[in-house]
């Protein structure tokens, strides 16, 4: 299976700042990475496909990077609404796996 | 709009088998696969399993095969994924998807949590 290392486990910013979530694939997963956001109590929502790709209606201050078989997840200008945990997945092999998630607090 | 209708939350005895259902609406069910995904209590997220309705195709992950069944009635718009033998380590949030082959999930449903407990 495909492991999927995500970093940090936890982190906390204020209003207004930048920040970066990690996930290394295991091996070559050839952009093949979706980030979601889970809100307590609520379902995970897509927020970028295809490493890089905006879904609709997702707020433009939400960016996916990629380098070799790293991904990145950045988030700018922090919203108070962003406090959430978030996952990535890749979907490039069969069984299709999920990073242990990073929680977000907003100071 | 699309949306993934979930059944309601269930307590069941250990041993004992539970089938959940997936009720789909506002797009054509039998375009997209529906993937189920199993959360357990402030953990991460871990793929079941797939289902094409157009044709019953499944691909599984093997934790899952022997544990979980996939199953769809296209007449309804509705795919099921039944549980069985249960153990305390089914407890969890089971969550229905939608997304193409091999490809990201683009919609979820509520999510059900299932409890094992005697």
């Amino acid at each position: 299976d495909i492991q999927m290392t995500q970093s940090p486990a936890s982190l906390s910013a204020s209003l207004g700042e930048t920040v970066t979530i990690e996930c290394l694939a295991s091996e070559d997963i050839y952009s093949n990475l979706a980030w979601y956001q889970q809100k307590p109590g609520k379902s995970p929502q897509l927020l970028i496909y295809d490493a890089s790709s905006l879904q609709d209606g997702v707020p433009s201050r939400f960016s996916g990077s990629e380098s070799g078989t790293q991904y990145s997840l950045e988030i700018n200008s922090l919203q108070s609404e962003d406090a959430a945990t978030y996952f990535c997945q890749q979907h490039h092999d069969y069984p299709f796996t999920f990073g242990s998630g990073t929680k977000l607090e907003i100071k | 709009q699309v949306k993934l209708l979930q059944s309601g939350a269930a307590l069941v005895k250990p041993g004992a088998s539970v089938k959940m259902s997936c009720k789909a609406s506002g797009y054509t069910f039998t375009d997209y696969w529906v993937s189920w995904v199993k959360q357990s209590h402030g953990k991460s997220l871990e793929w079941i399993g797939e289902i094409y309705p157009n044709s019953g195709a499944t691909n599984f992950n093997e934790k899952f095969k022997g544990k979980a069944t996939l199953t769809v009635d296209k007449s309804t718009s509705t795919a099921y994924m039944e549980l069985s033998r249960l153990t305390s380590e089914d407890s969890a949030i089971y969550y229905c998807t939608r997304g193409l082959l091999q490809d990201y999930f683009d919609y979820w449903g509520q999510g059900v949590m299932v409890t094992v407990s005697s």
